[in-house]
Protein backbone atom coordinates (compact mmCIF):
# COMPACT_ATOMS: atom_id res chain seq x y z
CA UNK A 1 0.00 0.00 0.00
CA UNK A 2 0.96 3.76 -0.79
CA UNK A 3 2.97 5.34 2.23
CA UNK A 4 1.33 8.67 2.90
CA UNK A 5 2.59 11.69 5.34
CA UNK A 6 0.92 15.08 6.20
CA UNK A 7 2.29 18.22 6.88
CA UNK A 8 2.59 19.85 9.73
CA UNK A 9 0.98 17.07 11.91
CA UNK A 10 -0.50 19.50 14.39
CA UNK A 11 -0.95 23.80 14.72
CA UNK A 12 -2.89 25.86 16.47
CA UNK A 13 -3.46 29.12 14.25
CA UNK A 14 -4.99 32.55 15.16
CA UNK A 15 -8.78 33.59 13.98
CA UNK A 16 -9.07 34.61 10.62
CA UNK A 17 -5.69 33.30 9.09
CA UNK A 18 -5.03 30.50 6.82
CA UNK A 19 -3.31 27.21 6.99
CA UNK A 20 -1.75 25.06 4.23
CA UNK A 21 -1.59 21.12 4.87
CA UNK A 22 0.66 18.98 2.60
CA UNK A 23 0.12 15.65 1.41
CA UNK A 24 2.88 13.58 -0.01
CA UNK A 25 2.50 10.19 -1.33
CA UNK A 26 5.37 7.43 -2.25
CA UNK A 27 3.34 6.55 -5.19
CA UNK A 28 1.19 7.74 -8.29
CA UNK A 29 -1.56 8.01 -7.63
CA UNK A 30 -5.19 9.32 -10.09
CA UNK A 31 -7.63 10.24 -7.03
CA UNK A 32 -6.83 11.88 -3.85
CA UNK A 33 -9.22 12.40 -1.08
CA UNK A 34 -9.42 15.30 1.82
CA UNK A 35 -11.43 14.70 4.86
CA UNK A 36 -12.32 16.28 8.02
CA UNK A 37 -13.08 14.57 11.30
CA UNK A 38 -14.24 17.51 13.39
CA UNK A 39 -14.08 16.22 17.32
CA UNK A 40 -15.49 13.03 18.13
CA UNK A 41 -17.49 13.19 15.25
CA UNK A 42 -17.14 10.76 11.87
CA UNK A 43 -14.86 11.62 8.82
CA UNK A 44 -17.05 13.79 6.13
CA UNK A 45 -15.28 13.91 2.55
CA UNK A 46 -14.64 17.36 1.77
CA UNK A 47 -13.10 17.29 -2.31
CA UNK A 48 -11.81 14.86 -4.49
CA UNK A 49 -8.28 15.83 -6.16
CA UNK A 50 -7.29 14.85 -9.66
CA UNK A 51 -4.22 15.56 -10.77
CA UNK A 52 -4.87 18.16 -13.77
CA UNK A 53 -8.29 19.38 -13.00
CA UNK A 54 -10.29 21.27 -10.87
CA UNK A 55 -11.29 19.69 -7.38
CA UNK A 56 -14.48 18.05 -6.81
CA UNK A 57 -16.54 19.74 -3.68
CA UNK A 58 -19.19 17.69 -1.61
CA UNK A 59 -22.00 19.81 -0.34
CA UNK A 60 -21.12 21.92 2.19
CA UNK A 61 -17.47 23.14 1.12
CA UNK A 62 -16.57 25.69 -0.99
CA UNK A 63 -13.55 26.23 -3.24
CA UNK A 64 -13.25 29.85 -1.55
CA UNK A 65 -12.75 27.95 1.73
CA UNK A 66 -11.09 25.04 1.45
CA UNK A 67 -9.03 25.78 -1.93
CA UNK A 68 -6.93 22.25 -3.23
CA UNK A 69 -4.00 22.05 -5.17
CA UNK A 70 -2.81 18.79 -7.40
CA UNK A 71 -0.15 19.71 -9.50
CA UNK A 72 1.40 16.03 -9.50
CA UNK A 73 0.64 12.32 -9.19
CA UNK A 74 2.22 12.73 -5.68
CA UNK A 75 1.16 15.55 -4.30
CA UNK A 76 -1.48 17.89 -3.46
CA UNK A 77 -2.24 20.38 -0.55
CA UNK A 78 -5.45 21.70 1.24
CA UNK A 79 -5.88 25.13 2.79
CA UNK A 80 -7.92 26.10 5.18
CA UNK A 81 -8.36 29.80 4.94
CA UNK A 82 -9.96 32.30 7.17
CA UNK A 83 -10.38 30.32 10.12
CA UNK A 84 -12.60 30.08 13.13
CA UNK A 85 -12.53 27.78 15.87
CA UNK A 86 -15.01 26.24 14.43
CA UNK A 87 -12.42 24.91 11.95
CA UNK A 88 -10.76 23.00 14.73
CA UNK A 89 -10.47 19.38 13.40
CA UNK A 90 -8.19 16.83 12.11
CA UNK A 91 -7.92 16.86 8.59
CA UNK A 92 -6.86 13.75 6.45
CA UNK A 93 -6.09 12.86 2.95
CA UNK A 94 -6.13 9.56 1.12
CA UNK A 95 -5.28 7.81 -1.96
CA UNK A 96 -7.21 5.26 -3.65
CA UNK A 97 -5.20 2.20 -4.80
CA UNK A 98 -8.32 -0.21 -5.31
CA UNK A 99 -8.70 0.68 -0.93
CA UNK A 100 -8.23 3.97 -0.06
CA UNK A 101 -5.56 4.82 2.72
CA UNK A 102 -5.50 7.26 4.67
CA UNK A 103 -2.55 9.59 6.12
CA UNK A 104 -1.83 10.30 9.78
CA UNK A 105 -3.76 13.68 9.62
CA UNK A 106 -3.09 17.11 10.67
CA UNK A 107 -4.48 18.10 13.95
CA UNK A 108 -5.85 21.68 13.58
CA UNK A 109 -6.69 23.73 16.41
CA UNK A 110 -7.89 27.62 16.17
CA UNK A 111 -8.24 29.87 18.48
CA UNK B 1 -27.17 8.01 -1.60
CA UNK B 2 -25.69 5.50 1.26
CA UNK B 3 -25.19 5.80 4.79
CA UNK B 4 -23.72 3.75 7.61
CA UNK B 5 -25.36 3.50 11.31
CA UNK B 6 -22.69 2.17 14.36
CA UNK B 7 -25.69 1.52 16.79
CA UNK B 8 -23.08 1.18 19.51
CA UNK B 9 -20.99 4.27 20.39
CA UNK B 10 -19.11 2.95 23.39
CA UNK B 11 -18.08 -0.60 23.87
CA UNK B 12 -16.08 -1.61 27.09
CA UNK B 13 -14.77 -5.49 27.27
CA UNK B 14 -12.56 -7.45 29.16
CA UNK B 15 -9.08 -8.58 27.89
CA UNK B 16 -9.54 -12.07 26.22
CA UNK B 17 -13.51 -11.65 25.81
CA UNK B 18 -14.75 -11.86 22.38
CA UNK B 19 -16.01 -8.65 20.85
CA UNK B 20 -18.70 -7.58 17.99
CA UNK B 21 -19.12 -4.42 16.56
CA UNK B 22 -22.52 -3.65 14.79
CA UNK B 23 -22.66 -1.72 11.55
CA UNK B 24 -25.39 -1.44 9.33
CA UNK B 25 -25.32 -0.11 5.63
CA UNK B 26 -27.55 1.35 3.19
CA UNK B 27 -27.13 1.21 -0.45
CA UNK B 28 -29.07 0.12 -3.29
CA UNK B 29 -26.24 -1.96 -5.19
CA UNK B 30 -23.64 -4.49 -3.89
CA UNK B 31 -21.82 -2.07 -1.60
CA UNK B 32 -18.08 -1.79 -1.10
CA UNK B 33 -17.61 -2.48 2.63
CA UNK B 34 -14.89 -1.55 4.81
CA UNK B 35 -13.74 -1.31 8.24
CA UNK B 36 -11.00 1.29 9.86
CA UNK B 37 -9.49 1.56 13.14
CA UNK B 38 -8.23 4.80 14.65
CA UNK B 39 -6.13 4.61 17.65
CA UNK B 40 -5.80 7.35 19.68
CA UNK B 41 -3.59 10.33 17.89
CA UNK B 42 -3.15 8.16 14.94
CA UNK B 43 -4.22 8.00 11.00
CA UNK B 44 -7.14 5.56 9.75
CA UNK B 45 -5.62 1.96 9.51
CA UNK B 46 -7.44 -0.51 7.39
CA UNK B 47 -8.72 -3.57 8.98
CA UNK B 48 -10.42 -5.10 6.22
CA UNK B 49 -12.55 -4.82 3.30
CA UNK B 50 -15.40 -6.25 1.54
CA UNK B 51 -15.79 -6.13 -2.20
CA UNK B 52 -16.79 -9.42 -3.51
CA UNK B 53 -17.02 -13.52 -2.97
CA UNK B 54 -16.63 -15.33 0.35
CA UNK B 55 -19.29 -13.00 2.44
CA UNK B 56 -16.39 -14.21 5.54
CA UNK B 57 -13.27 -11.78 5.05
CA UNK B 58 -10.38 -12.08 7.27
CA UNK B 59 -8.40 -8.51 8.55
CA UNK B 60 -5.08 -7.91 10.06
CA UNK B 61 -4.80 -8.24 13.88
CA UNK B 62 -6.99 -11.09 13.98
CA UNK B 63 -10.09 -9.58 12.86
CA UNK B 64 -13.34 -11.06 10.69
CA UNK B 65 -16.11 -9.61 9.48
CA UNK B 66 -19.59 -11.34 8.09
CA UNK B 67 -21.36 -9.46 4.90
CA UNK B 68 -24.94 -10.50 5.23
CA UNK B 69 -26.87 -8.70 2.53
CA UNK B 70 -30.35 -9.67 3.98
CA UNK B 71 -29.82 -7.86 7.02
CA UNK B 72 -27.32 -5.33 5.41
CA UNK B 73 -24.85 -6.07 7.97
CA UNK B 74 -20.57 -6.20 7.84
CA UNK B 75 -20.82 -6.97 11.83
CA UNK B 76 -17.14 -7.01 12.88
CA UNK B 77 -15.30 -9.49 15.51
CA UNK B 78 -12.53 -11.12 17.37
CA UNK B 79 -12.73 -14.27 19.42
CA UNK B 80 -9.88 -12.77 21.99
CA UNK B 81 -9.52 -9.53 22.67
CA UNK B 82 -6.16 -7.56 23.55
CA UNK B 83 -5.26 -4.62 25.24
CA UNK B 84 -4.29 -2.41 22.27
CA UNK B 85 -7.43 -2.84 20.44
CA UNK B 86 -8.53 -0.09 22.55
CA UNK B 87 -9.40 2.63 19.35
CA UNK B 88 -12.51 3.62 17.44
CA UNK B 89 -13.67 1.41 14.98
CA UNK B 90 -15.79 2.96 11.93
CA UNK B 91 -17.33 1.50 9.01
CA UNK B 92 -17.49 2.69 5.84
CA UNK B 93 -19.32 1.94 2.81
CA UNK B 94 -18.05 2.80 -0.90
CA UNK B 95 -19.97 4.12 -3.52
CA UNK B 96 -18.84 3.71 -7.83
CA UNK B 97 -17.72 7.31 -9.33
CA UNK B 98 -19.35 7.21 -12.52
CA UNK B 99 -16.50 6.75 -15.07
CA UNK B 100 -13.81 7.03 -12.79
CA UNK B 101 -13.33 3.33 -11.59
CA UNK B 102 -12.62 4.67 -7.84
CA UNK B 103 -15.82 5.10 -5.13
CA UNK B 104 -16.67 7.98 -2.10
CA UNK B 105 -16.39 6.53 1.23
CA UNK B 106 -19.25 6.96 3.52
CA UNK B 107 -18.25 6.52 7.45
CA UNK B 108 -20.13 5.52 10.28
CA UNK B 109 -19.74 7.71 13.33
CA UNK B 110 -17.90 5.34 14.76
CA UNK B 111 -17.46 3.13 17.92
CA UNK B 112 -15.05 3.63 21.02
CA UNK B 113 -13.87 0.14 22.13
CA UNK B 114 -12.19 0.50 25.58
CA UNK B 115 -10.76 -2.82 27.10
CA UNK B 116 -10.66 -3.82 30.35
CA UNK B 117 -7.48 -5.51 31.55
Amino acid sequence: SAVISQKPSRDICQRGTSLTIQCQVDSQVTMMFWYRQQPGQSLTLIATANQGSEATYESGFVIDKFPISRPNLTFSTLTVSNMSPEDSSIYLCSVDEETQYFGPGTRLLVL
Amino acid sequence: AQSVTQPDIHITVSEGASLELRCNYSYGATPYLFWYVQSPGQGLQLLLKYFSGDTLVQGIKGFEAEFKRSQSSFNLRKPSVHWSDAAEYFCAVGATYSGAGSYQLTFGKGTKLSVIP
